[in-house]
């Protein structure tokens, strides 16, 4: 089964916002509510920040909003800031029973 | 403090076998599912195997079945990863997460590294 499609590299430049993609399937992102996000820093374990499609965890920064659209899933960060460069997963439950991640989209501040 | 601590990773020979433990703190071990998801040198996040909490219900990735097992001690917060049949695909760094539902992975691991070659 494949993985989540999303874009190798987004950047932009302090206080601009930035939206990334996660591009799935009518029996993955499309078929559930289940998709979430997680943000990584190099060295460092993945830390949640958006659950069941635009959830926001308990102290994570309200800069980050999500939602989906048919079968692709959007991550905005509005605001950026330079702690904000790291990588950005995302992850749906499929109807195979199984959970795919997507490859990661790299964000850099310009 | 609500804690999950990975141990076991090590340099194995193809072939080869490890157990990998997570130890958990801080909040009730037995309400949660648990997984194990792994990340290989400079690549993505993959999903390796879950446990629910009464250890009934196993998840694999295709490719570790059969070679991986998952379980958990819950009179002992612990949660384990038997990995047999061991080869270079398998080399990365495993971390214990938990699942706070539907999937979503909100508490992980410092995470443990795992090489396997000759």
């Amino acid at each position: 089964q494949s993985a989540l499609t999303q874009p190798a590299s987004v950047s932009g430049s302090p206080g601009q916002s930035i939206t990334m993609s996660c591009s799935g399937t009518s029996s993955d992102i499309g078929a559930y509510k289940y998709v979430h996000w997680y943000q990584q820093y190099p060295g460092k374990a993945p830390k949640l920040i958006i659950f069941d499609v635009s959830k926001r965890p308990s102290g994570v920064s309200i800069r980050f909003s999500a939602s989906k659209s048919d079968n692709t899933a959007f991550l905005t960060i509005s605001g950026l800031q330079a702690e904000d460069e790291a990588d950005y997963y995302c992850s749906s439950y499929t109807s195979r029973s199984t959970w795919l991640f997507g490859g990661g989209t790299r964000v850099t501040v310009l | 403090e609500v804690q999950l601590v990975e141990s076991g990773g090590d340099l194995v020979q193809p072939g080869g076998s490890l157990r990998l433990s997570c130890a958990a703190s801080g909040f009730t071990f037995t309400s949660y599912w648990m997984c194990w998801v792994r990340q290989a040198p400079g690549k993505g996040l993959e999903r390796v195997s879950n446990i629910n909490p009464d250890g009934s219900v196993l998840y694999y990735l295709e490719s570790v079945k059969g070679r991986f097992t998952i379980s958990r001690d819950n009179a002992k917060n612990s949660l384990f990863l038997q990995m047999n049949s061991l080869s270079a695909e398998d080399t990365a760094v495993y971390y214990c997460a938990r699942d706070q539902g539907g999937g979503a992975m909100d508490v992980w691991g410092q995470g443990t590294t795992v090489i396997v070659s000759s």
